[in-house]
């Protein structure tokens, strides 16, 4: 069956340093992917999407990379703040049903 | 503009009892989907539609029914609620299968 896994423990980072967030996906191939944030109590929000043919996208301190091959994702935030503290979703697009479906999200935890 | 507005917020029901969470987009999306999300399981799909008139099952579409008789409202409704109901639901809507998801602010029902 198809799987989505994040990595369920929390990650604990120093501000100012580098967060890398996976997203390990098995048994369908997503032609792309996006990320969202959900901060406590408010529904997720859009981050970034990279699409099958794109090996890496930015956006400010946000990079997003798409390995097929391994059928993974990573989420980098440089120069993290304690206000990037939140939880991270990545949802590899469902192709076969058109269903935009979840990993189970890793919080983040950014400390001054 | 609204975006996506979840009606209720709250809700406390009796096991047995029926409801109808009402999900409003105003930005004109194609796609809309319920969500339901658990401490721990991340969001997990219940329904979804790809257009007016539409709707299709997602990954734990038991116990529950949707329609989308306009294009800007996609109801869910649960006929006999159980305790195992408990949860924080979420709608979302998107312009179409590849581009991004907006979701309401939730809505939290507890089934006693």
């Amino acid at each position: 069956s198809q799987k989505i896994e994040q990595n369920s423990e929390a990650l604990n980072i120093q501000e100012g340093k580098t967060a890398t967030l996976t997203c390990n996906y098995t048994n369908y191939s997503p032609a792309y992917l996006q990320w969202y944030r959900q901060d406590p109590g408010r529904g997720p929000v859009f981050l970034l999407l990279i699409r099958e043919n794109e090996k890496e996208k930015r956006k400010e301190r946000l990079k997003v990379t798409f390995d097929t091959t391994l059928k993974q994702s990573l989420f980098h935030i440089t120069a993290s703040q304690p206000a990037d503290s939140a939880t991270y979703l990545c949802a590899p697009y469902n192709n076969a049903g058109n269903m935009l479906t979840f990993g189970g999200g890793t919080r983040l935890m950014v400390k001054p | 503009n609204a975006g996506v507005t979840q009606t209720p917020k709250f809700r406390v029901l009796k096991t047995g009892q029926s409801m109808t969470l009402l999900c409003a987009q105003d930005m004109n999306h194609e796609y809309m989907y319920w969500y339901r999300q658990d401490p721990g399981m991340g969001l997990r799909l219940i329904h979804y539609s790809v257009g007016e008139g539409t709707t299709a099952k997602g990954e734990v579409p038991d116990g529950y029914n949707v329609s989308r008789l306009k294009k800007q409202n996609f109801l869910l409704g649960l006929e006999s609620a159980a305790p195992s109901q408990t949860s924080v639901y979420f709608c979302a809507s998107s312009f179409g299968a590849y581009t991004e998801a907006f979701f309401g602010q939730g809505t939290r029902l507890t089934v006693v």
